[in-house]
């Protein structure tokens, strides 16, 4: 039961560079989403999307973009890293009705140098 | 501006004792509240939530307490373990979506 993977666990990236960070969720859920934890902060929501084909900003979406063109898979890219991206990306899923919690990933350490 | 609060960055509790974890927030559209627990090199996993219409919420050893007129929700935990030993986060939905802001979190170490 694998619930929401995340890939990679740990990247290190130089200033300038890109990458895209996969999410997949094997438990059929309609909203996905991107978080970032920064110490001392709570979770921040990046980007989510409430279904196939949808994307919408959240609280912090300057420097990334994301992807949903399947139900189970969410990309988030970085076109040209910055060291304030260095951070914890966690995704998460979650049903689209009804008061549901969301299931996280465990997480990418991402360092950008 | 943190919408969602948790002054406590950290709490020590003794073994079977009761631990109490405490958010505040500041949004009064608020509905919805959840508590996740997040150990080391993991993601945060659900532990309870309670509605705003309700004022407490029981599940085994856990309880949620919640005071709208003063913003305020608690985390019982009775009695605390040594597993119990993590990261608490609070989070608020909003917009009556799925969307949900978190607190920056409170370390709670119980001591065997």
């Amino acid at each position: 039961n694998a619930g929401v993977t995340q890939t990679p666990k740990f990247r290190v990236l130089k200033t300038g560079q890109s990458m895209t960070l996969l999410c997949a969720q094997d438990m059929n859920h309609e909203y996905m989403y991107w978080y970032r934890q920064d110490p001392g902060m709570g979770l921040r929501l990046i980007h989510y999307s409430v279904g196939e084909g949808t994307t919408a900003k959240g609280e912090v979406p300057d420097g990334y973009n994301v992807s949903r063109l399947k139900k189970q898979n969410f990309l988030l890219g970085l076109e040209s890293a910055a060291p304030s991206q260095t951070s914890v990306y966690f995704c998460a899923s979650s049903y689209s009705t009804g008061l549901q919690p969301q299931h996280f990933g465990d997480g990418t350490r991402l360092s950008i140098l | 501006d943190q919408q969602v609060k948790q002054n406590s960055p950290s709490l020590s509790v003794q073994e079977g004792r009761i631990s109490i974890l405490n958010c505040d927030y500041t949004n009064s559209m608020f509905d919805y509240f959840l508590w996740y627990k997040k150990y080391p090199a993991e993601g945060p996993t659900f532990l309870i939530s309670i509605s705003s219409i309700k004022d407490k919420n029981e599940d085994g050893r856990f309880t949620v307490f919640l005071n709208k007129s003063a913003k305020h929700l608690s985390l019982h935990i009775v009695p605390s373990q040594p597993g119990d030993s993590a990261v608490y986060f609070c989070a608020a939905r909003r917009d009556y979506g799925q969307n949900f802001v978190f607190g920056p979190g409170t370390r709670l170490s119980v001591l065997p």
